[in-house]
């Protein structure tokens, strides 16, 4: 039982670039989330899924686009990375009974 | 517009000494409340979570919290804290919107050995 699991750990872009960033989850969750962390500002939701087959615009949906591709994954892509896309990417999953968000351990992008 | 605030961004603490970090929204209805660490260099866990009922929360560690509805606020406390408990916290709700969640920007606790 891995949890949430995402690739890659790191990856450097240069402007302009395109990327999807994987995610996926054995835990037989129906919600699962993408955020990004910056310095000072928390977590903030990019976008999320809230079952398999829909998606819904989170605070921050400018840029990105999502995919859910099954109960199992949510990808997220950035077509034409820009420097401010610089973060720290997490998913997670939450089960709907408890409400608990459980993390992945991130991608750290950086765009140049 | 609406959010979730912490009040301390960064605070610094000898061992044994107490903690209380502040945490408040400004969403009505109902809400779910959260708190959550970041150790250094790894991910987000959960530490507690109030829905309903006793407003006062025991988590992992030692933590509790406390809702307090009329002040809109989910206070973090811990009567001593230790060296481990290093980390940076974040509060979050979840709105009554969906399945929208909103985090704060977090607080740093420094604990000095």
């Amino acid at each position: 039982n891995a949890g949430v699991t995402q690739t890659p750990k790191f990856q450097v872009l240069k402007t302009g670039q395109s990327m999807t960033l994987q995610c996926a989850q054995d835990m037989n969750h129906n919600s699962m989330y993408w955020y990004r962390q910056d310095p000072g500002m928390g977590l903030r939701l990019i976008y999320y899924s809230a079952s398999e087959g829909t998606t819904d615009k989170g605070e921050v949906p400018n840029g990105y686009n999502v995919s859910r591709l099954n109960k199992r994954e949510f990808s997220l892509r950035l077509e034409s990375a820009a420097p401010s896309q610089t973060s720290v990417y997490f998913c997670a999953s939450i089960g709907l009974a408890t409400y608990e968000q459980y993390f992945g351990p991130g991608t750290r992008l950086t765009v140049t | 517009a609406q959010s979730v605030s912490q009040h301390n961004h960064h605070v610094i603490l000898s061992e044994a000494a107490s903690l209380e970090l502040g945490c408040n929204y400004s969403y009505g209805g109902t809400v779910n409340l959260f708190w959550y660490v970041q150790y250094p260099g790894q991910h987000l866990q959960l530490l507690l979570k109030y829905f309903s009922g006793d407003p006062l929360v025991k988590g992992i560690k030692g933590f509790e919290a406390e809702f307090i509805k009329s002040k809109f606020s989910f206070n973090l406390r811990k009567p001593s804290v230790q060296w481990s408990d290093t980390a940076e916290y974040f509060c979050a709700v979840k709105t009554p919107y969906g399945q929208n969640f909103v985090f704060g920007p977090g607080t740093r606790l420094s604990v000095l050995p």
